[in-house]
This record gives structure tokens, C-alpha cells and sequence, in this order.
């Protein structure tokens, strides 16, 4: 069974500024892929940014990063220069291989101050 | 903007009776998944549906069904409401090439 954990039920960062979002897994599986969404108040879940099991780069998108450490498990989305509409709730998620399911973890929500 | 979209928004039901929610996605979607995310938690899978067959489900029990129609539409069906099945329920269609989700803006059903 799949499972992931996001430990920071809620950051604060200032404008502009960087800010790492925590996210450790556990899979047996050797292929998986692992997935961030952001969902603001309004509910819909939003992809940011993908990283598959045998990537040996980083993935980026814009000012996403994703920092994937494969032996620690772990799969941390960095942003960048923050902005105050990225105020919202990110979630971590992996995706069984040859399977419908994706399974999330609880969650961080993330406060930009201006 | 993923082309998923769901109704209604919002429901407010009342214990024991049954629901419907409905998805409806872009032409060539085959696959739809559904989630149930209660307040403060992230998404559980309920299940998924691959033209128009049910091809993986999670611990969600018999009273939570579903169809999808040929024309890439999809229906949760929730008989027996029980109160903790107040959620947020969330649709989500086909892959994108990494194998991303395209998320409905989901339904708030509220049992009292």
C-alpha cells in the first residue's frame, strides 16, 4: 500500500520570498509517480508539477521545483518568489502504476503575508 | 481550466436518503476517477471507471456507486446518507501525459 505524509499542516511565508513544502512516502512499488496539486478555497484541485520513480533530474515548472531525494523518500515542492495567490492548500500525491488510484496526503495550507 | 465539470456545487441532505452527483468531462476522456475529501484531509479514492466499466475501487462500501455513460458523463451515486459522508466529492478524468489528474471543482454535500 501506498502512503504519504506531509507533516506542516500550515506554513506562513512573506512575499517574495521561498518556501519548501514537506512531503516523505512509502512505496514498494520500484515505478511510481509522484504528483503536487494546489486547491484554493474554491475547491478545485490544480496540477502543479510531476516527478516519475526513475527521473534522475529535478522536475521544474516555473517557479515550482520539486526536490526529490529517491533514498530519503521524499518529494519537496519548492516555490519561489511567492506570490499572495499561491495562498492556498498544496497536497502531495503518488500514483500506483497501471492503476485508477492516486493516493494524497492531508495536506499543507500555505499563507503568503504581503 | 480542465474541462471537468460538476453539479450541483452544493447539497444539503438529510440522513438516510440518497444522492446523486454527476461529472461530466471532455469528448475522448474515458477514464474517470472518484474522491471523497472530508474537511481538513485530502482525497480518498472511491473509485474509478474505464469505459464505462468499474476498474478499481478503494475502502468505500456498497452503498457508493457510480456509472459513467458513452458520452463521457459520470455519475456517484450514495444511498443510506450517513453524516460522515458530508465531503467534498471530487471528480477527476483522464490522464494527462505524466499521468496528472484534471479535476472537477467538485460537490459539497452536507447530511445533517
Amino acid at each position: 500500500a501506498q502512503k504519504i505524509t506531509q507533516t506542516q499542516p500550515g506554513m506562513f511565508v512573506q512575499e517574495k520570498e521561498a518556501v519548501t513544502l514537506d512531503c516523505t512516502y512509502d512505496t514498494s512499488d520500484q515505478s511510481y509517480g509522484l504528483f503536487w496539486y494546489k486547491q484554493p478555497s474554491s475547491g478545485e484541485m490544480i496540477f502543479l508539477i510531476y516527478q516519475g520513480s526513475y527521473d534522475e533530474q529535478n522536475a521544474t515548472e516555473g517557479r515550482y521545483s520539486l526536490n526529490f531525494q529517491k533514498a530519503r523518500k521524499s518529494a519537496n515542492l519548492v516555490i519561489s518568489a511567492s506570490q499572495l495567490g499561491d495562498s492556498a492548500m498544496y497536497f502531495c500525491a503518488m500514483r500506483e502504476p497501471n492503476a485508477g488510484k492516486s493516493t494524497f496526503g492531508d495536506g499543507t495550507t500555505l499563507t503568503v503575508k504581503p | 481550466e480542465t474541462g471537468v465539470t460538476q453539479s450541483p456545487t452544493h447539497l444539503i441532505k438529510t440522513r438516510g436518503q440518497q444522492v446523486t452527483l454527476r461529472c461530466s468531462s471532455q469528448s475522448g476522456h474515458n477514464t474517470v476517477s472518484w474522491y471523497q475529501q472530508a474537511l481538513g484531509q485530502g482525497p480518498q479514492f472511491i473509485f474509478q471507471y474505464y469505459r464505462e466499466e468499474e476498474n478499481g475501487r478503494g475502502n468505500f462500501p456498497p452503498r457508493f456507486s457510480g456509472l459513467q455513460f458513452p458520452n463521457y458523463s459520470s455519475e456517484l451515486n450514495v444511498n443510506a446518507l450517513e453524516l460522515d459522508d458530508s465531503a467534498l466529492y471530487l471528480c477527476a478524468s483522464n490522464r494527462g501525459p505524466q499521468g496528472e489528474q484534471y479535476f472537477g471543482p467538485g460537490t459539497r454535500l452536507t447530511v445533517t
